[in-house]
């Protein structure tokens, strides 16, 4: 069972290219999100779908673009790199648990990207 | 936007000492859970609390909820170095969806042999 895994793990643009960060579950989740962490800012959250065809905004979605065609991939794309999107992306799924209260994540291992 | 702050920041502490880390909210949040995350790695779902007062242990790691639900402590027993990393607490929103959840900006926990 391999989880969530995010390709690529490393990543270096130059700025105004694009390039989309690819996520894969296999436990067919419905919820998945992508994050961006920074250091000392936590985790921030980007987009995120609530199943295929339905995706929304998250906190900072400036510069970023998702699809979710199927259950299983939710890629990011980046528009036009710029330096300040330099960061380590994390993609999650997740489901509901405990009656619906409780929302188990489960995370990539990332992917770090610097744009020069 | 709902804030979590989580405190310290940095806890640089000897093996088989106590912590307590903090995560402070003036918002209500239906749930709240705790993370931890290595380097190099993914975070990964440490426990989930619910309700108001709610005490989870886990091994040597306790988890409180508030009474209020605004906040929430993790106290780590006779702390190993095992247990180092990065300790991110994260809310789901009072009467929101509960997979759209607030991050603190985490507590980096080195434990020194």
């Amino acid at each position: 069972n391999a989880g969530v895994t995010q390709t690529p793990k490393f990543q270096v643009l130059k700025t105004g290219q694009s390039m989309t960060l690819q996520c894969a579950q296999d436990m067919n989740h419905e919820y998945m999100s992508w994050y961006r962490q920074d250091p000392g800012m936590g985790l921030r959250l980007i987009h995120y779908s609530v199943g295929a065809g339905i995706t929304d905004q998250g906190e900072v979605p400036n510069g970023y673009n998702v699809s979710r065609s199927t259950t299983e991939d939710f890629p990011l794309r980046l528009l036009s790199a710029a330096p300040s999107q330099t960061s380590v992306y994390f993609c999650a799924s997740s489901r509901p648990s405990g009656g619906g209260f409780e929302n188990i994540q489960y995370f990539g291992a990332g992917t770090r990207l610097s744009v020069l | 936007t709902q804030l979590l702050e989580q405190s310290p920041q940095f806890l640089s502490i000897q093996e088989g000492e106590n912590l307590t880390v903090y995560c402070n909210s003036s918002s209500v949040f239906s749930s709240l859970q705790w993370y931890r995350q290595e380097p190099g790695e993914g975070p990964v779902l440490l426990v989930t609390v619910v309700t108001g007062g709610e005490v989870k242990k886990l091994k040597r790691l306790t988890f409180q909820f508030g009474d209020a639900r605004k906040d929430s402590s993790l106290h780590i027993t006779a702390a190993q170095p095992g247990d180092t990393g990065l300790y991110l607490c994260a809310g789901a929103a009072s009467g929101g969806s509960n997979y759209k959840l607030t991050f603190g900006k985490g507590t980096l926990l080195t434990v020194n042999p």
